[in-house]
């Protein structure tokens, strides 16, 4: 069975611009969660999909926003960039059943978005 | 909410020996699931090994195995005949029982000597 997907797996942006990262769920998963890591803050949850649907959300800005196809292929956008935006950001998937805490979440290779 | 503090920043480990990696967890969820990650420095998050909250055995996965003590709230990470190719980060992680975000440590970076 393939892994997660994520592309681009580089992208380089400057201040201002907005961005639009991809993420392929393994087949048969249908959430999708999305993470950001930082050497500063470590790793930090965005938000879940699932069904098509916003489940969870952390906290973050409205400059972060996401959705999620019929298919469970999922995408996130930042808008008007800056620089505290540069990270690797994960893209997870799982079955997305009821039972959360019984699910694993497996990663993708990241995206490592570098903004000018 | 729930909350994974590991607090060993960096660790090594002698090629061939055992190494345990420090978690300890808090939150006020009764069933909740315990997860530990490797990143290698290529980024990808590799999952480990996944121990719930009812599980009476400790979990394990070939060379890996998790200590869980409940009442202490820990659950550690154990791996046993270290490699050189363990050398990466290793990510304590835990979901609480209302839904499927984790909350993730800050890592422990482990290092493995010839």
């Amino acid at each position: 069975k393939a892994g997660v997907t994520q592309t681009p797996r580089y992208l380089i942006k400057t201040r201002g611009q907005q961005v639009t990262l991809s993420c392929s769920p393994i087949s048969g998963h249908r959430s999708v969660s999305w993470y950001q890591q930082t050497p500063g803050q470590g790793l930090q949850f965005l938000f879940e999909y699932f069904s098509e649907t916003q489940r969870n959300k952390g906290n973050f800005p409205g400059r972060f926003s996401g959705r999620q196809f019929s298919n469970s292929r999922s995408e996130m956008n930042v808008s008007t960039l800056e620089l505290g935006d540069s990270a690797l950001y994960l893209c997870a998937s799982s079955l997305g059943g009821t039972s959360g805490y019984r699910e694993t979440q497996y990663f993708g290779p990241g995206t490592r978005l570098l903004v000018l | 909410a729930q909350k994974i503090t590991q607090t060993q920043p960096g660790m090594f480990v002698q090629e061939k020996e055992a190494v345990t990696l420090d978690c300890t967890y808090d939150t006020s969820d009764q069933s909740y699931g315990l997860f530990w990650y490797k990143q290698p420095s290529s980024g990808e998050m590799i999952f480990l090994i996944y121990q719930g909250s009812y599980d009476e055995q400790n979990a394990t996965e070939g060379r890996y195995s998790l200590n869980f003590q409940k009442a202490r709230k820990s659950a550690n990470l154990v791996i046993s005949a270290s490699q050189l190719g363990d050398s990466a980060m290793y990510f304590c992680a835990m979901t609480g029982n209302t839904g499927n975000q984790f909350y993730f440590g800050t890592g422990t970076s482990l290092t493995v000597i010839p």
